[in-house]
């Protein structure tokens, strides 16, 4: 069975600045999706990236990018310039790419900026 | 807007009741999916359902039941309800495999369940 661990349950950080989310994940596994969701306080859960697992280079978007160490299993979020709407709950999720499609979630880290 | 609707999004109820959630997945998708958030906890994945058919099933307790009907939509059941089932209960949808599944799925607002 897939795990996945995140291990900061709560961070926070001054605005405009660098802050870095922790994930690691287990699976046996070979061909998977890895994924950062966003849950603001209006509780919707948003995509913030998406990694394939085949894929050697790094997810980004915009001022969020990804760490994915695949022989490590793990795989953080980095987010630059950081902006008073990020805070939120930040919840890790994995997928196989074959067989059931269901994700498989973290426990989450709050994330607060500060202004 | 996600495209996922579900209702209602809040409902409150007395313990030993039984309460229907409802949820629209997005035109064209055919996969939906079940999770239930307790208080600061993660997604707990609870079902999964592709074009009527149950695909996947997670840690759904045995008072809880879903389907999922022929215009794709789909209700989450819970009966004999306890306080600890007091959650966020969302609804989400994904694109099949066959039409380009990207891992991604798609979730709506959810549906605040408290039990009294």
């Amino acid at each position: 069975a897939q795990t996945v661990t995140q291990s900061q349950p709560e961070m926070s950080v001054q605005e405009a600045e660098t802050v870095t989310l922790s994930c690691t994940y287990d699976t046996s596994e070979s061909n998977y999706y890895l994924f950062w969701y966003k849950q603001p306080p209006s509780r919707q859960m948003i995509l913030v990236i998406r990694q394939e697992a085949y894929k050697q280079q790094n997810a980004t978007e915009n001022r969020f990018s990804v760490n994915f160490q695949k022989a490590a299993k793990s795989f953080s979020l980095k987010i630059s310039d950081s902006q008073l709407g990020d805070t939120a709950m930040y919840f890790c999720a994995f997928t196989q790419l074959f067989g059931n499609e269901k994700l498989t979630f973290g426990t989450g880290t709050r994330l607060t900026i500060i202004p | 807007d996600s495209g996922v609707t579900q209702t209602p999004k809040h409902l409150i109820t007395a313990t030993g009741q039984r309460v229907t959630l409802r949820c629209s997945p997005r035109s064209g998708d055919l996969s939906v999916y079940w999770y239930q958030q307790s208080l600061d906890q993660g997604l707990q994945f609870l079902i999964q359902y592709y074009n009527g058919e149950e695909r996947a099933k997670g840690n759904i307790l045995e008072r809880f039941s879903a389907q999922q009907f022929p215009d794709l939509h789909s209700e989450l059941n819970l009966s004999s309800l306890e306080l600890g089932d007091s959650a966020l209960y969302f609804c989400a949808s994904s694109v099949s495999l066959d039409r380009g599944f990207t891992g991604e799925l798609f979730f709506g607002e959810g549906s605040r369940l408290t039990v009294l």
